[in-house]
């Protein structure tokens, strides 16, 4: 069965970064995108940006550019999320989510457990 | 895109029959999904290109709409239902949701 199994919580100081693992299994990891969202505590859902595991092509939301970066390793079959320069108001659960196959463009049909990162001094 | 869901919170009974909507601040043709997330858990996708229900939904989940004006309907809300909504559109990369809706038991 198609799993995502995220890495542990993290407490970081502001200014720090933060890098969380998203290790895919039960399905062929290159053959489906993978995503980024985060969820501020008691907040919505706010996408973050995407990587083509096969390719290694990846975008970003616009607010992230220049703090975030999307990568891969195929050998292990896990998506990786780092972002700098963290802020209090980066304190949120990230989620790695899988994008559909056979659907439009974003559309997301799995999802990590959540990692909370919490930024504070 | 903006999207504005409503109500954003919202009482019923099991048994009841429940919609909630979605507006886009502009028009995105079929490009919605909706998503069910329960406290402390992770987006279950429910409906994708505003109707097709996602494999192993049940069907008393159900989308309609299209352009800006979307609804969810659960037919008989069953105990498990009691959750925070979310729409998403898919018409462009930014991919923004809804600020969600809480569905509370009354």
């Amino acid at each position: 069965q198609v799993q995502l199994v995220q890495s542990g919580a993290e407490v970081k100081k502001p200014g720090a970064s933060v890098q969380v693992s998203c290790k895919a299994s039960g399905y062929t990891f290159t053959g489906h995108y993978m995503h980024w969202v985060r969820q501020a505590p008691g907040q919505g859902l706010e996408w973050m940006g995407w990587i083509n595991p096969n390719s290694g092509d990846k975008n970003y939301a616009q607010k992230f550019q220049g703090r975030v970066t999307v990568t891969r390793d195929t050998s292990i079959n896990t998506a990786y999320m780092e972002l700098t320069r963290l802020r209090s108001d980066d304190t949120a659960v990230y989620y790695c989510a899988r994008e559909k196959v056979g659907a439009t463009t974003g559309v997301f049909d799995y999802w990590g457990q959540g990692i909370l990162v919490t930024v504070s001094s | 895109i903006q999207l504005t869901q409503s109500p954003s919170s919202l009482s019923a009974s099991v048994g009841d029959r429940v919609t909630i909507t979605c507006r886009a601040s502009q028009g995105i043709s079929s490009y919605l999904a909706w998503y069910q997330q329960k406290p402390g858990k992770a987006p279950k996708l429910l409906i994708y290109a505003a109707s097709t229900l996602q494999s192993g939904v049940p069907s008393r989940f159900s989308g309609s709409g299209s352009g800006t004006d979307f609804t969810l309907t659960i037919s008989s809300l069953q105990p498990e239902d009691f959750a925070t909504y979310y729409c998403q559109q898919l018409n462009d990369y930014r991919y923004t949701f809804g600020q969600g809706t809480k569905l509370e038991i009354k």
